[in-house]
């Protein structure tokens, strides 16, 4: 079965400053990797999916993740990161027809 | 619909007790899965809808779950004789059937079973 760890529980940084979310996958075969956002009291939302092509994804919010295929990761950025940006960020593969999906990283941005 | 819609966002219900949870997928997306969300944990699979075929429910954590599509749209989630440890947070999402596709998720339904 296809997996992603999220090695970091929590995230704490300053307003202003580079955000970087962990994830590492564990596939046979090309992975197709996603990164969703929730805020509180809210469902996930989609910030981008590396399906094949160019290393780096952009997607909303001002977010982006580098695909490594050596060290399988895809570790979410924002270089330069805001007091709404703080959530709860999951990393998921694709496995067969589902998604599985990390533990999850709370994120806090403190002004 | 312009997005996958889920009702109702809030449930408090009697140890004991049935629930249903209603989730109406985006218009034209043929997949439809549910997933809970335990305090403090990640998202838990539960079940599978695609199409017209049969549903993977490999997810449901007991015979006390239950799901339904009806005409290849709304779905319905019943928990049978609620537990405790039934309280959680209930995600649908939809999708476009296919590999490359990621999920469209409703707002969900926060269970509490008291």
């Amino acid at each position: 079965a296809q997996s992603v760890a999220q090695p970091e529980d929590q995230v704490n940084v300053a307003e202003g400053n580079p955000l970087t979310v962990k994830c590492t996958y564990s596939v046979s075969g090309n992975p197709y990797l996603f990164w969703y956002v929730q805020y509180p009291n809210r469902g996930l939302q989609f910030l981008l999916k590396y399906i094949t092509g160019d290393n780096l994804v952009k997607g909303s919010y001002g977010f982006e993740a580098e695909f490594n295929k050596s060290q399988t990761s895809f570790h979410l950025k924002k270089p330069s990161a805001l007091v709404s940006d703080s959530a709860l960020y999951f990393c998921a593969v694709r496995d067969d027809y589902k998604l599985s999906f990390g533990a999850g990283t709370t994120v806090t941005v403190r002004a | 619909g312009a997005g996958v819609s889920q009702s109702p966002s809030n449930k408090v219900t009697e140890k004991g007790k049935d629930v249903e949870l209603r989730c109406d997928p985006i218009s034209g997306h043929t997949a439809l899965y549910w997933y809970r969300q335990s305090l403090g944990q990640g998202l838990e699979f539960l079940i599978y809808f695609q199409g017209n075929s049969a549903p993977d429910k490999s997810g449901l954590p007991s015979d006390r779950f239950s799901a339904e599509r009806t005409g290849g749209s709304v779905s319905t989630l019943t928990i049978q004789r609620t537990q405790q440890e039934d309280s959680a947070v209930y995600l649908c999402a939809s999708s476009l059937y296919g590999q490359t596709y990621g999920y469209t998720f409703g707002s969900g339904t926060r269970l509490t079973v008291v």
